[in-house]
């Protein structure tokens, strides 16, 4: 079966700590996206790749650092500057580099104490 | 700039009521438009969608209509099921291609 997958599905980890979340797909979809979820507040783009080795930032990239290797992996680290990193995370992809249509995984809930 | 605007919820219908979630949208152009649904715990999946003027978008009973001069993709469905509990989520295509902007979310609780 083609699809996103995210793991783990939950995370704990101390402040001060990097952790890095895993995105994966086979899909074969050029771009990726990650997003972040806190309760009432909607999903806020992190950072997006449209192609292999290149990526840009969304509106909250600050503490937050990415890399695009591979077509089918696009990882999330979680730095200890991130003030607040506690929330579910998502990782979306889409097929092309412009399309709209966005496909997601099943999310990582982040807690950090 | 682009934003979507939806209903606050939460919803609470009973079962067979009809369902109207408002969403609006602000942009140049003509955006794409799509509904997102989100069951607990779990990711976004794509309910429907629309990509120009007066094109409606369906699936599993839900529907919703790309009017331009209202600049809204209300969701709507006739007959709602306990199943359709779940979050809600409108969204439009940005100025900046491939990146999409999401409403906050609407919490929708059917009872039985």
């Amino acid at each position: 079966d083609g699809g996103i997958t995210q793991s783990p599905k939950y995370l704990f980890r101390k402040e001060g700590q990097n952790v890095t979340l895993s995105c994966e797909q086979n899909l074969n979809h050029d771009a990726m996206y990650w997003y972040r979820q806190d309760p009432g507040q909607g999903l806020r783009l992190i950072y997006y790749s449209q192609i292999v080795n290149d990526f840009q930032k969304g509106d909250i990239a600050e503490g937050y650092s990415v890399s695009r290797e591979k077509k089918e992996s696009f990882p999330l680290t979680v730095t200890s500057a991130q003030k607040n990193p506690t929330a579910f995370y998502l990782c979306a992809s889409s097929i092309e580099p412009g399309a709209y249509e966005q496909y997601f995984g099943p999310g990582t809930r982040l807690t950090v104490t | 700039g682009d934003s979507v605007t939806q209903m606050e919820g939460p919803v609470t219908l009973s079962e067979e009521a009809f369902l109207t979630i408002n969403c609006t949208y602000t942009a140049t152009g003509y955006p794409s438009l799509f509904w997102y649904v989100q069951y607990p715990g779990e990711g976004l999946q794509l309910l429907l969608k629309a990509t120009k003027a007066d094109d409606k978008g369906s699936n599993k009973g839900f529907e919703a209509t790309y009017r331009k001069e209202t600049t809204s993709f209300h969701l709507e469905k006739g007959s709602v099921q306990v199943s359709d509990s779940a979050v809600y989520f409108c969204a439009q295509g940005g100025s900046t291609l491939g990146r999409l902007y999401f409403g906050r979310g609407t919490q929708l609780t059917v009872w039985p």
